[in-house]
């Protein structure tokens, strides 16, 4: 059974400096996708970034990147230039297909928590 | 667009009630999951519908079922509630953009139950 793990609970960073973010997860498939997704305090959840499995080229959103290393299973987000506005819940997710009709269904890490820190 | 609208947002319960939480997607959005949030188990999928089918289940018990209307809202109910019910419950719509090979999920601001 696929697995995503984040093993860190929670981070602080400095108000503009950067920090990283870690996930792992574990799949047999080739073919997946990858996202990580922010959880404000009472606010919605929103997708921050994606990754195709197929993609080599890292993805990037503004001041989000990812490092996709498909072999080692890893993908982490870094989040450069940090905002006060930054601070939430972020978690990863990862997303297979569950049969030949396309279907899916998203499987979630259990979140690190930021504190961005003025 | 309005985005993904859940009801109630605050619910409190006691152990062996029934709930039923509803889910409202973006319009046009035909696909609707739900999920459940809690501190140590972070997000695990329920179920999913797609026109009115559940098109996927997660590993939770049968106490936990859903339905999708005509309109695409949905309705999930627990029964006998547990205290380890207690939860963030998320619903998510999703919709796939034209010439992407991947869907987006929009999700709403949750309902918070608490199961005393």
């Amino acid at each position: 059974a696929q697995t995503v793990t984040q093993s860190q609970p929670e981070m602080s960073v400095q108000e503009a400096e950067t920090v990283t973010l870690s996930c792992t997860y574990d799949t047999s498939e080739s073919d997946y996708y990858l996202f990580w997704y922010k959880q404000p305090p009472s606010r919605q959840m929103i997708l921050v970034i994606r990754q195709e499995a197929y993609k080599q080229q890292n993805a990037t959103e503004n001041r989000f990147s990812v490092n996709f290393q498909k072999a080692a299973k890893s993908f982490s987000l870094k989040i450069s230039d940090s905002q006060l506005g930054d601070a939430a819940m972020y978690f990863c997710a990862y997303r297979r297909l569950t049969s030949t009709s396309g279907t899916y269904k998203y499987i979630f890490g259990t979140g690190t928590r930021l504190k961005v820190l003025a | 667009k309005a985005g993904v609208t859940q009801t109630p947002r605050y619910l409190i319960k006691t152990r062996g009630q029934q709930v039923t939480l509803s889910c409202s997607p973006i319009s046009g959005h035909r696909s609707v999951s739900w999920y459940q949030q809690t501190p140590g188990q972070g997000l695990q999928f329920l179920f999913e519908y797609f026109s009115e089918t559940q098109r996927n289940k997660g590993n939770f018990p049968g106490r936990f079922s859903g339905r999708q209307f005509s309109n695409s809202r949905s309705e999930m109910n627990v029964s006998t509630l547990e205290l380890g019910d207690s939860a963030l419950y998320l619903c998510a719509s999703t919709v796939r953009s034209s010439g992407s090979f991947v869907e987006t999920q929009y999700f709403g601001p949750g309902t918070r139950l608490l199961v005393l």
